[in-house]
């Protein structure tokens, strides 16, 4: 079975560009959750969608965007991207079905890079 | 203050030993607890969760302590392949399925 695929694995922008990465979650998840992690530091909480609708955001500024289609693969789009939107995307599938806490699995991630 | 904290290391210790990480939370309202093992340039993945009355996966583990907010992980009998950068995770009440991060602790198992 697949696991949680996101495209591009690597990917390096100038300042000012847009991004966007994409996820596929695992077949039957419904709940795509988007994470920032920078060098040296915990992934921390972008975004959370859950049937096609925004259900958690976390404290990022407005440049940061996402969406989910009907197949429940997600976006994560960034505007006037800054240096310090480097780092590491992840994306990852849960399963609400299999309970409230049900456990995250997480892509490979994206590698950004902002020159 | 961060949500959750922890010491990033790194911890370097022989193969064969034994190795504790500890883990606090400043929100009293967190529900469930989670260790993650995150490999170098890989994604995080679940270890175990984290149980009130403390719970064992083979040569691992875990402690909650809900009076301190404080959370541990032990590990016994230390293999090169456990070295990897062990994340402390904290899911509050209310907050969906959001998973809130420590920093991670790194550990180096040597010959």
């Amino acid at each position: 079975d697949a696991g949680v695929t996101q495209s591009p694995t690597h990917l390096i922008k100038t300042r000012g560009q847009h991004v966007t990465l994409r996820c596929s979650p695992i077949s039957g998840h419904k709940s795509v959750s988007w994470y920032q992690q920078v060098l040296g530091q915990g992934p921390q909480f972008i975004f959370q969608y859950y049937e096609k609708e925004e259900r958690g955001r976390g404290n990022f500024p407005d440049r940061f965007s996402a969406r989910q289609f009907p197949n429940y693969s997600s976006e994560l789009n960034v505007n006037a991207l800054l240096l310090g939107d480097s780092a590491l995307y992840l994306c990852a599938s849960s399963d609400p079905g299999q309970g409230f806490l049900a456990e995250a699995f997480f892509g490979q991630g994206t590698r950004l890079t902002v020159v | 203050r961060k949500e959750v904290e922890q010491d990033p290391g790194p911890f370097n210790v022989p193969e064969g030993a034994t190795v504790a990480f500890n883990c606090t939370y400043s929100n009293s309202a967190s529900q469930s607890f989670f260790w993650y093992r995150q490999d170098c340039r890989k994604e995080p993945k679940l270890l175990m969760s984290v149980y009130s009355s403390g719970n064992e996966d083979g040569r691992f583990t875990a402690q909650l302590n809900r009076a301190s907010q404080y959370i541990s992980l032990l590990i016994r009998d230390s293999k090169l392949s456990d070295s990897a950068t062990y994340l402390c995770v904290v899911i509050y009440t209310g907050g969906g399925n959001k998973l809130t991060f420590g920093t991670g602790t790194q550990l180096k198992v040597e010959l």
